[in-house]
């Protein structure tokens, strides 16, 4: 099976400009998430889906939006770009999302990243 | 805002040997705890998903424990070798975020 998949690799971008990045779950996953990680911190947490709802949301700016499509997949938008968001953004998919009553019992499976730069 | 930590930020480990390090975070309010290994140049590997206080997993060589009324993790290498060297992450899981520590990287020695 394949695992979570994430596309472009890399991408480089201007000030200013708009970005898609997209993920697609392991087959049979309903659920994505989205990370940003900066070099020497932890993952941050961005948006979490579950069946095509936003389900959490991390301490970002309304530049950044997603959305999960019917076939579970899912993108991430960011607008007007900033030199800070240069990012390593990573995707997680697991079989169910985490909500306050079913408790995250889930693993999640990253993918391997796309490497944003942004001049 | 919520906090979690991971001690040490670095550790250097001889092969063969054992160890272990800490992963910290508020205990109220506690959901779930996940362990993430990850090895550069690949993506983050889930090791062990902790819910109940008192938990102890293990796969392999690596084991866990969890305190939630403490708050919290120990994560133990038994005999270390050069395929442990990565960075491992501990992630807190509470209402409706997760909140990951900055890792604890650990190389072996050979």
């Amino acid at each position: 099976d394949a695992g979570v998949t994430q596309s472009p690799t890399h991408l480089i971008k201007t000030r200013g400009q708009h970005v898609t990045l997209r993920c697609s779950p392991i087959s049979g996953h309903k659920s994505v998430s989205w990370y940003q990680q900066v070099l020497g911190q932890g993952p941050q947490f961005i948006f979490q889906y579950y069946e095509k709802e936003e389900r959490g949301r991390g301490n970002f700016p309304d530049r950044f939006s997603a959305r999960q499509f019917p076939n579970y997949s899912s993108e991430l938008n960011v607008n007007a770009l900033l030199l800070g968001d240069s990012a390593l953004y990573l995707c997680a998919s697991s079989f169910r999302g985490w909500a306050p009553v079913e408790r995250s019992l889930y693993e999640q499976y990253f993918g391997p990243g796309t490497r944003l730069t942004v001049t | 805002i919520l906090n979690v930590e991971q001690s040490p930020q670095s550790l250097h480990v001889q092969e063969g040997d054992s160890t272990n390090f800490t992963c910290s975070f508020p205990s109220s309010n506690f959901y779930a705890l996940h362990w993430y290994r990850w090895e550069t140049a690949k993506s983050p590997e889930a090791l062990f998903v902790m819910t109940l206080n008192g938990d102890e997993k293990k796969k392999g060589r690596i084991s866990a424990t969890l305190n939630t009324k403490e708050g919290y993790s120990y994560l133990y290498i038994k005999g270390s070798q050069p395929e442990d060297s990565a960075t491992y992450l501990c992630a807190l899981f509470r209402d409706d975020k997760i909140i990951f520590g900055k890792g604890t990287r650990l190389h072996i020695l050979p």
